[in-house]
């Protein structure tokens, strides 16, 4: 098993641009979620999704969209990337047991 | 909206000494997570607790419900122990809502 997956692992983007992070579990789980993580601050949910082709909004949905269109896939998207969303992504899903898995990140930069 | 404080911010100390990492949360939940974020920056999940103590290793988490706290201890502490770890409440289909983290090393 290769649990979750993140793509890509590093991206820099001009203001302005548009891009789409991939998530990937194979543990056919029905929870998945979006984090960012920012220094000095804790991880904050971004959206999240409980099963195929659901979602909804987390603390910080503003300027993301997201889609479940496959139960293993969860995309985030940035439409029109600002400075403020520099920041490592992290997805994560969750089977309903003990335990959260995390993917391995993704750091953005927007210039 | 539940707010989750962590103790210490930062925390050094020395190989073998006994580790204690506090966790406050604001309102009533159904489980609390301990996280250990790695150097390169990843996170593994160490425990999930609803109730009383739970042991694995060299590390043990504790939570009263009552006083809505909990602890994460170390024993033994070895350098590989050096990360940072992250409290969290929530477990239930909308997310978890996560402390900022302690900053652990452990120096030789």
């Amino acid at each position: 098993n290769a649990g979750v997956t993140q793509t890509p692992k590093f991206r820099v983007l001009k203001t302005g641009q548009s891009m789409t992070l991939l998530c990937a579990q194979d543990m056919n789980h029905e929870y998945m979620y979006w984090y960012r993580q920012d220094p000095g601050m804790g991880l904050r949910l971004i959206h999240y999704s409980v099963g195929e082709g659901t979602t909804a909004k987390g603390e910080v949905p503003d300027g993301y969209n997201v889609s479940r269109l496959k139960k293993q896939n969860f995309l985030l998207g940035l439409e029109s990337a600002a400075p403020s969303q520099t920041s490592v992504y992290f997805c994560a899903s969750f089977g309903g047991g003990e335990t959260q898995y995390f993917g391995p990140g993704t750091r953005l930069l927007v210039l | 909206k539940n707010e989750v404080e962590q103790s210490p911010q930062n925390l050094t100390a020395q190989e073998g000494e006994f580790i204690t990492i506090n966790c406050s949360y604001s309102v009533g939940i159904s489980a609390l997570h301990w996280l250990q974020q790695h150097p390169g920056g990843g996170i593994v999940s160490l425990f999930m607790l609803s109730s009383g103590k739970k042991k694995h290793g060299r590390l043990i988490a504790t939570i009263n419900i009552q006083e809505k706290h909990s602890s994460l201890h170390i024993t033994a502490s070895h350098p590989r122990d050096s990360a940072v770890y992250i409290c969290a409440s929530g477990g239930g289909a909308d997310g978890l809502t996560f402390g900022k983290g302690t900053h652990l090393i452990i120096q030789p």
